[in-house]
């Protein structure tokens, strides 16, 4: 089976602008998590999707959202961007998505730049 | 909220020794306990989890406990390996309900020297 595959893997970007990144999970897989990782404050859980309904969120301002498709994929926006938005940006998938404790398998991630 | 603590953020070991990265976490409701190894510019990879009705286990050279009454578990490596060197995060989270969201600790950047 193909792994969790994001696009694109960079992106750079300036202060104010918005960025879509998306993620298309295992096959099969019904859940899709999304996370940011920076040095300072690690990896840190900003929501996640369950049949194209948002199930948990994250600490997180309003700038950041997200969606999920029929198909499982997800796709993550972050509007009016700053430059502590700067991360790695990884989503994770797993088969189901509620009362089972099943692995989470992540993807190579999207490197933000805020300049 | 769940908030999860990780000792120590660097260990340096000498090959074949072992390693040990402790955990502490504060929602008594986590019955699900992974680690996951990220080597430089990779992605984070499963290398073993626990769930709360069980107390260890194992995997080759690598062992995890978990201590649910002090609420910390542990990551154990043993005769380990120059490439073992990576940073490893242990993670919390709580399934039953709708919580899928993994709580991660800080991270332990691990140098094993040969």
């Amino acid at each position: 089976k193909a792994g969790v595959t994001q696009t694109p893997r960079y992106l750079i970007k300036t202060r104010g602008q918005q960025v879509t990144l998306s993620c298309s999970p295992i096959s099969g897989h019904r859940s899709v998590s999304w996370y940011q990782q920076t040095p300072g404050q690690g990896l840190q859980f900003l929501f996640e999707y369950f049949s194209e309904t948002q199930r948990n969120k994250g600490n997180f301002p309003g700038r950041f959202s997200g969606r999920q498709f029929s198909n499982s994929r997800s796709e993550m926006n972050v509007s009016t961007l700053e430059l502590g938005d700067s991360a790695l940006y990884l989503c994770a998938s797993r088969a189901r998505g509620q009362g089972a404790s099943d692995t989470q398998y992540f993807g190579p991630g999207t490197r933000l730049t805020v300049l | 909220g769940e908030n999860v603590e990780q000792h120590p953020s660097t260990l340096s070991v000498q090959e074949g020794d072992s390693a040990v990265i402790k955990c502490t976490y504060s929602d008594s409701a986590s019955n699900y306990f992974p680690w996951y190894k990220q080597e430089l510019g990779k992605r984070p990879q499963l290398i073993i989890d626990i769930r709360s009705n069980v107390g260890e286990k194992k995997d080759q050279r690598i062992a995890v406990t978990l201590n649910k009454t002090a609420k910390h578990f542990s990551l154990h490596i043993t005769e380990t390996q120059p490439e073992d060197s990576a940073v490893y995060f242990c993670a919390a989270s709580s399934y039953g309900g709708s919580q899928g969201n993994l709580i991660f600790g800080k991270g332990t950047k691990l140098s094993v020297k040969p």
